[in-house]
Parts: structure tokens; C-alpha cells; sequence
């Protein structure tokens, strides 16, 4: 079962910022929160993954909260391109990767 | 190629038909992933290999699925007797080793049985 909870869609003006939040309560510590998304009639694709700290890559930054029970992925600009569904997952190193029903964002012109 | 593919893109299959699915990872990739995707839903796991030992197929749904990666590379998912519930997105990925490498994944196949 997945260990997360996303709320099922959201929607984001183009050129604002996204910020789709992902709540994981019952994180253990050695536990990364990893996201990907899924464009239409495409495989899901990496963003970015962090363990305590905050990441950052040229595709997003992932904002964990101190106490690791939830987390932000932030997209700084939305673009129609990045309308798709956003799964935010939680694993160990030694975990298969588990999807969860995520969250579709909708990026509105 | 770059990519993980995976072929056919599209597959119609009459009930009852066996048919095979084909994975090419990523060169030099050692894990490699199945996962099949109903419509308006999250993928879920299917099997997992390191190189060609098949680890975990806990998520294989009945003895009709299987899976194999004979010499550590391409992969090949075959569904026997082909049934309606089959229909769905099949995904293949794979990562350059276990742990916390992210997975690539590949465009899918779409198998539907009629």
C-alpha cells in the first residue's frame, strides 16, 4: 500500500508557481520521499528525491517539513507542458518503488 | 537508443491468446521493473530483476503472467490465455543498480482484450 496521501487534483495559473503537497506520517528514518510524474500516453518520469534536506534540480524543489511527516514539491513557473499527474512515494533503498493514485495537476493558461 | 523501449507500442489481443511483451532497458542498467497501469489508476508492481535473477513477482496477479531476462538485459513479460481484466498499460523500467537509483521508465504498452 502506498504510504502517502495527495489530494486527487489541483490547479495552477501558467507562470505561478505549483506547490503539490504530500502528507507521509508514518515515515520511518531511513525512508526517502521521491516524486515523479506522468505525462499522458507517457512512462512516469524522475523529478527529484530528498531525504531530510531540502533539494533543489532544474525541474523542481522538494521542501520537507523538519519533522519528515510531509513534503512540497514546488514547480517555480508552471508551464502547460507540466500539466500531468504527480506521485509522490516513499521508500527505502532496498523498497520496490510503490504509485499511489497521486495528484493530477491541471496548469490553466 | 537513450531510452528504456518497449514494444509492441499497441497490442489487440482476442481472449484466450498468449501474448508477449517486450522490455529493452538501458544499456548497462542491472535492475529492471514491470509494473501494468489501469486506466485513471497509479502503476502498480508487477516483478522485479537484478541483472537475471528475478527477486520479487509478488505482484504478478495469476500463474498466467510471467516474466523473464534470460541474459541480464532485454526482458520479456508474457500473459497466457489472455482475459479482459489483462487490458491495461504495461511499463517496463529499469535503473543502473538497486537502492536509491531513480527508475526510467518506458513509453508502455497498451494491450487490450476483446
Amino acid at each position: 500500500d502506498a504510504k502517502t496521501t495527495q489530494p486527487p487534483s489541483m490547479d495552477c495559473a501558467e507562470g505561478r508557481a505549483a506547490n503539490l503537497p504530500c502528507n507521509h506520517s508514518t515515515i520511518s528514518g531511513n525512508e526517502y520521499v521521491y516524486w515523479y510524474r506522468q505525462i499522458h500516453s507517457q512512462g512516469p518520469q524522475y523529478i527529484i528525491h530528498g531525504l531530510k534536506n531540502n533539494e533543489t534540480n532544474e525541474m523542481a524543489s522538494l521542501i520537507i517539513t523538519e519533522d519528515r511527516k510531509s513534503s512540497t514539491l514546488i514547480l517555480p513557473h508552471a508551464t502547460l507542458r507540466d500539466t500531468a499527474v504527480y506521485y509522490c512515494i516513499v521508500r527505502t533503498s532496498y523498497d520496490k518503488v510503490i504509485f499511489g493514485p497521486g495528484t493530477s495537476l491541471s496548469v490553466i493558461p | 537508443g537513450a531510452g528504456v523501449s518497449q514494444s509492441p507500442r499497441y497490442k489487440v489481443a482476442k481472449r484466450g491468446q498468449d501474448v508477449a511483451l517486450r522490455c529493452d532497458p538501458i544499456s548497462g542498467h542491472v535492475s529492471l521493473f514491470w509494473y501494468q497501469q489501469a486506466l485513471g489508476q497509479g502503476p502498480e508492481f508487477l516483478t522485479y530483476f537484478q541483472n537475471e535473477a528475478q527477486l520479487d513477482k509478488s505482484g504478478l496477479p495469476s500463474d498466467r503472467f510471467f516474466a523473464e531476462r534470460p541474459e541480464g538485459s532485454v526482458s520479456t513479460l508474457k500473459i497466457q490465455r489472455t482475459q479482459q481484466e489483462d487490458s491495461a498499460v504495461y511499463l517496463c523500467a529499469s535503473s543502473l543498480a538497486s537502492g536509491v537509483e531513480k527508475l526510467f521508465f518506458g513509453s508502455g504498452t497498451q494491450l487490450s482484450v476483446l
